[in-house]
């Protein structure tokens, strides 16, 4: 099966600084890559959408800004979250879809547990 | 506006049957996935429902009823370990992903 992986997995950082979380298709050419994040006992709730060679579709209230997003080739897609601040200590996870097994399937990254004191 | 429903929380025994239900509004239906999500981890996929009827796979199964907007997800000889999350999503006309807000599934002794 399609195989995401995501770097780093935990991430403790300070107030203010900022943070790069890398999510990767490793055995498939993923042309939509979606970035989600989840709070405690909560469900996954979609960031944005990347699309290789394009900006990404921010969803409403997601500050592009803040979270910035990169997808510069077909195997990788990144995360920045810039000036990072408590509130933004969350759960994020990445998916992205395979073209070559049907266009539904989201094959989700392991998740980055991001910190910030 | 689009919407998922699924119980917060259900228990049950090991080694018996449980049925988390999961019900849907949304803007076009382009089929219907559940996902299991261990504590500290991603969602593992689990079926993918796109016509009417049962999927079996294993221990686990999946329903779908398009003109009721409703599915389940039946897991039989229930282990330990598949105390869980489980969540259910929806691809809308978009091919976008509504999910649910997960059912915590606890299994005891």
């Amino acid at each position: 099966g399609a195989v995401v992986s995501q770097h780093p997995s935990r991430v403790i950082c300070k107030s203010g600084t900022s943070v790069k979380i890398e999510c990767r298709s490793l055995d498939f050419q993923a042309t939509t890559m979606f970035w989600y994040r989840q709070f405690p006992k909560k469900s996954l709730m979609l960031m944005a959408t990347s699309n290789e060679g394009s900006k990404a579709t921010y969803e409403q209230g997601v500050e592009k800004d803040k979270f910035l997003i990169n997808h510069a080739s077909l195997t990788l897609s990144t995360l920045t979250v810039t000036s990072a601040h408590p509130e933004d200590s969350s759960f994020y996870i990445c998916s992205a879809r395979d073209p070559g097994q049907g266009d539904n399937e989201q094959f989700f990254g392991p998740g980055t547990r991001l910190t910030v004191l | 506006g689009q919407n998922i429903d699924q119980p917060t929380e259900m228990t049950a025994t090991e080694g018996a049957i449980v049925q988390i239900n999961c019900t849907y509004q949304t803007s076009g239906f382009n089929g219907l996935f559940w996902y299991q999500q261990h504590a500290g981890e991603a969602p593992t996929f689990l079926s993918y429902n796109v016509l009417d009827g049962l999927e079996e796979k294993g221990r686990f199964s999946s329903f779908l009823s398009r003109s009721k907007g409703y599915s389940y997800l039946l897991l039989k000889e229930l282990q330990m370990k598949d105390s869980a999350s489980y969540l259910c999503a929806v691809t809308d006309s978009n091919y976008q992903l509504i999910w649910g807000a997960g059912t915590k599934l606890i299994i005891k002794p």
